[in-house]
């Protein structure tokens, strides 16, 4: 079954730092373009991040830009988002999300919940 | 930026009758490859997001034909023929044709 499971999600305070992943099953890993994509409670879907299928190219939405780092591990099938100097605003449920080469969501995670407060 | 504008924002529908969603974007959407990355979301309560329509009218796997897709440069619309209990949620229009992605606000299709 395809799969992508995020995990690394918690409480964290503000100026803290927290790093997700993203286990993915089912596929060829190393074939796929990745996002991060998340939804703060109660509010619409906002693209965070994205990389490349080697992972020499990456893109940030400009309100994480140089704080968070996006990266993968082909070999562990894993996707990773490093995140520092968390903000209130930053709480959101962070979901992973597949790009089979046609710039198009097909498969995602089930999300994994952030939330920065004091 | 890339501005998606949805609307409505949300839509009451009798079930069996059609529903419609438009999806406006503050600039062309047609790549320099000559594809328009524009596609369809649909997130149920309480679950991830589902990609229903890609590059303006496909249908990705598995969606039934009662969704469908239509639109060209700026201007998209997603359809739904004979609205299913199932179909109850949040719709989003994703714009893929340059960074940064950006998404539409949602609508939210619920049954009278």
């Amino acid at each position: 079954e395809v799969q992508l499971v995020e995990s690394g999600g918690g409480l964290v305070q503000p100026g803290g730092s927290l790093r997700l992943s993203c286990a993915a099953s089912g596929f060829t890993f190393s074939a796929y373009a990745m996002s991060w994509v998340r939804q703060a409670p109660g509010k619409g879907l906002e693209w965070v991040s994205a990389i490349s299928i080697s992972g020499d190219a990456t893109y940030y939405t400009d309100s994480v830009g140089g704080r968070f780092t996006i990266s993968r591990d082909n070999s562990k099938n894993t996707l990773y988002l490093q995140m520092n100097s968390l903000r209130v605003d930053d709480t959101a449920v962070y979901y992973c999300a597949r790009d089979p080469g046609i710039s198009v969501f097909d498969i995602w995670g089930q999300g994994t919940m952030v939330t920065v407060s004091s | 930026d890339i501005v998606m504008t949805q609307t409505p924002l949300s839509s009451p529908v009798t079930l069996g009758q059609p529903a419609s969603i438009s999806c406006k974007s503050s600039q062309s959407l047609v790549h320099s490859n000559g594809n328009t990355y524009l596609s369809w979301l649909q997130q149920r309560p309480g679950q991830p997001p589902r990609l229903l329509i890609y590059q303006i009218s496909n249908r990705f796997s598995g969606v039934p034909d009662r969704f469908s897709g239509s639109g060209a440069g700026t201007d998209f619309t997603l359809q739904i023929s004979r609205v299913e209990a199932e179909d109850v949620g949040v719709y989003y229009c994703m714009q893929s044709t340059q960074f940064p992605l950006t998404f539409g606000g949602g609508t939210k299709v619920d049954i009278k």
